[in-house]
C-alpha cells in the first residue's frame, strides 16, 4: 500500500473558523485528491493536483481551497467552515503516467464535525 | 442523475450464497470501470478492474455491458470477510473517477 497518512484524523471546529487538512505521501505519486463521502452521495472530489503547484476544480470546489508546494504533501483548507462541511474527507493519490489508470490509494480519512 | 447509479442495499446473504451487484453510469464516454471495496470506517481500496470481455479474480467475477452502460460484480460462495461497501467507478480519463454510492452488503453466518 501507498504511505498516506491524513492529519489530524478528527477535528470539530465552529463553524465560521478556517481549518487546513493536510495528506502527506511518500510515494512519489504525481497525481492527488480529496474527496468528502457523505450518506447517500458516495465519495465526491473536491479537488485534485496533477503536479506541483498545479491543481483544478471537482465537483462540489465551493468553499474549499488546496495547495500544493511539494510533491508529498496537499493541503485541503476550509477558509470559513460551515456545518453543511461535516463529512468523512478522504486524500488519494494516483502514479499517474503508463500506470494502471483507475487505480487510487487512500488515506485513513479525517473526520471534521462543524458545530 | 447520478453519473454512477447503485443499489445502496444493504444486502444480507448467507455465508456460501452467491450475490450480485449492478451498477448504471451515465456518460457513455467513460473509459474504464472498476470495483472497490470500503469496509466500515475505512478508506476504499481497488478491489479489481472491470473489462468488456468480463474478468475473474478468484470468487469475484466483474463484466461490462457497455450497450446498456452498466458493470455488474458477482460473489460466488460468499465469506464472513465479504461483508463491506462495494463500489462502483467510472473513470472519463486524465486519472479522474466518479464514483457510486456505494452497496453496503452483509454476509451472515
Amino acid at each position: 500500500d501507498a504511505g498516506i497518512t491524513q492529519s489530524p484524523r478528527h477535528k470539530v471546529t465552529e463553524t465560521g473558523t478556517p481549518v487546513t487538512l493536510r495528506c502527506h505521501q511518500t510515494e512519489n505519486h504525481r497525481y492527488m485528491y480529496w474527496y468528502r463521502q457523505d450518506p447517500g452521495h458516495g465519495l465526491r472530489l473536491i479537488h485534485y493536483s496533477y503536479g506541483v503547484k498545479d491543481t483544478d476544480k471537482g465537483e462540489v470546489s465551493d468553499g474549499y481551497s488546496v495547495s500544493r508546494s511539494k510533491t508529498e504533501d496537499f493541503l485541503l483548507t476550509l477558509e470559513s467552515a460551515t456545518s453543511s462541511q461535516t463529512s468523512v474527507y478522504f486524500c488519494a493519490t494516483a502514479k499517474g503516467g503508463t500506470s494502471v489508470v483507475g487505480e487510487q490509494f487512500f488515506g485513513p480519512g479525517t473526520r471534521l464535525t462543524v458545530l | 442523475r447520478k453519473e454512477v447509479e447503485q443499489d445502496p442495499g444493504p444486502f444480507n446473504v448467507p455465508e456460501g450464497a452467491t450475490v450480485a451487484f449492478n451498477c448504471t453510469y451515465s456518460n457513455s464516454a467513460s473509459q474504464s470501470f472498476f470495483w472497490y471495496r470500503q469496509d466500515c470506517r475505512k478508506e476504499p481500496k481497488l478491489l479489481m478492474s472491470v473489462y468488456s470481455s468480463g474478468n475473474e479474480d478468484g470468487r469475484f467475477t466483474a463484466q461490462l455491458n457497455r450497450a446498456s452502460q452498466y458493470i455488474s460484480l458477482l460473489i460466488r460462495d460468499s465469506k464472513l470477510s465479504d461483508s463491506a461497501t462495494y463500489l462502483c467507478v467510472v473513470s472519463q480519463g486524465a486519472q479522474k473517477l466518479v464514483f457510486g454510492q456505494g452497496t453496503r452488503l452483509t454476509i451472515n453466518p
